[in-house]
C-alpha cells in the first residue's frame, strides 16, 4: 500500500535561512504528489503538484520542490524563510484510486 | 476559481443532539466528494467519500449511522454527526473534485470546528 513518510514533526528555521521539509513516498508507479499549506484552524491550501510533467515544480509564496524517482522523495524547498511561512504542511499521494494518502505532517517554526 | 465552502466554521453542540456541516463547490460541479476528520496536531483521515447520487462509501473504523453523508447535488454534500458526544470533537474538512478536471485534484473546504460539551 502507497505511504507518505515526512522527516521531522518539527523544523525549525531562522528567518531568512532555507527550508528544507522532507516528503518521501512508497510506490512503484510513480505517483500524483502535492504539498499543502495548513495555518491553524484553517483548511489546507494547495502549494504546489507534481503531475508528471517537469521535475521541478514551483508553487506559490516561493516555495518548489523536486520529484526523484530514485529517491522516491519530493521535498519542499523555499530559499529563504518569512515570519508567514510558520505553518503546518503536509504531503500527499494519490493511490490508484486518485485518493490521497497524507503524511502526518511537519510543523514548520520560524525563529526570528 | 474552484472554491469550496464550508458552513458552519464552528459549532458548540450539546452531548445527544446532532449536527449538520455542509460543503458546497461555488464555481464548479464535484461528482465526488470527501469528508476528512482531523485531531488536534495530527494529519487528515479520511473518513468517506461521496458519489453525486449515490451512498457514500466509508473507511474502514468509521460508523456510518453515526456520520450520515448525503450528496444529493453537484454542488452540495452534508455530514451529519448524530447524537453526538464529546469524543467527536474534532475539525471536520471536506473537499471536492473537479467533474471536468483531473482525478488527482481536490479543493478543499475551510473547514469546520465541532466541540461537543
Amino acid at each position: 500500500a502507497q505511504s507518505v513518510t515526512q522527516l521531522g514533526s518539527h523544523v525549525s528555521v531562522s528567518e531568512g535561512a532555507l527550508v528544507l521539509l522532507r516528503c518521501n513516498y512508497s510506490s512503484s508507479v510513480p505517483p500524483y504528489l502535492f504539498w499543502y499549506v495548513q495555518y491553524p484552524n484553517q483548511g489546507l491550501q494547495l502549494l504546489l503538484k507534481y503531475t508528471s510533467a517537469a521535475t521541478l515544480v514551483k508553487g506559490i509564496n516561493g516555495f518548489e520542490a523536486e520529484f526523484k524517482k530514485s529517491e522516491t522523495s519530493f521535498h519542499l524547498t523555499k530559499p529563504s524563510a518569512h515570519m508567514s511561512d510558520a505553518a503546518e504542511y503536509f504531503c500527499a499521494v494519490t493511490d490508484r484510486n486518485y485518493q490521497l494518502i497524507w503524511g502526518a505532517g511537519t510543523k514548520l517554526i520560524i525563529k526570528p | 476559481g474552484a472554491v469550496v465552502s464550508q458552513h458552519p466554521s464552528w459549532v458548540i453542540c450539546k452531548s445527544g443532539t446532532s449536527v449538520k456541516i455542509e460543503c458546497r463547490s461555488l464555481d464548479f460541479q464535484a461528482t465526488t466528494m470527501f469528508w476528512y476528520r482531523q485531531f488536534p496536531k495530527q494529519s487528515l483521515m479520511l473518513m468517506a467519500t461521496s458519489n453525486e447520487g449515490s451512498k457514500a462509501t466509508y473507511e474502514q473504523g468509521v460508523e456510518k449511522d453515526k456520520f450520515l453523508i448525503n450528496h444529493a447535488s453537484l454542488t452540495l454534500s452534508t455530514l451529519t454527526v448524530t447524537s453526538a458526544h464529546p469524543e467527536d470533537s474534532s475539525f471536520y474538512i471536506c473537499s471536492a473534485r473537479d467533474q471536468a478536471g483531473g482525478l488527482y485534484e481536490q479543493y478543499f473546504g475551510p473547514g469546520t470546528r465541532l466541540t461537543v460539551t
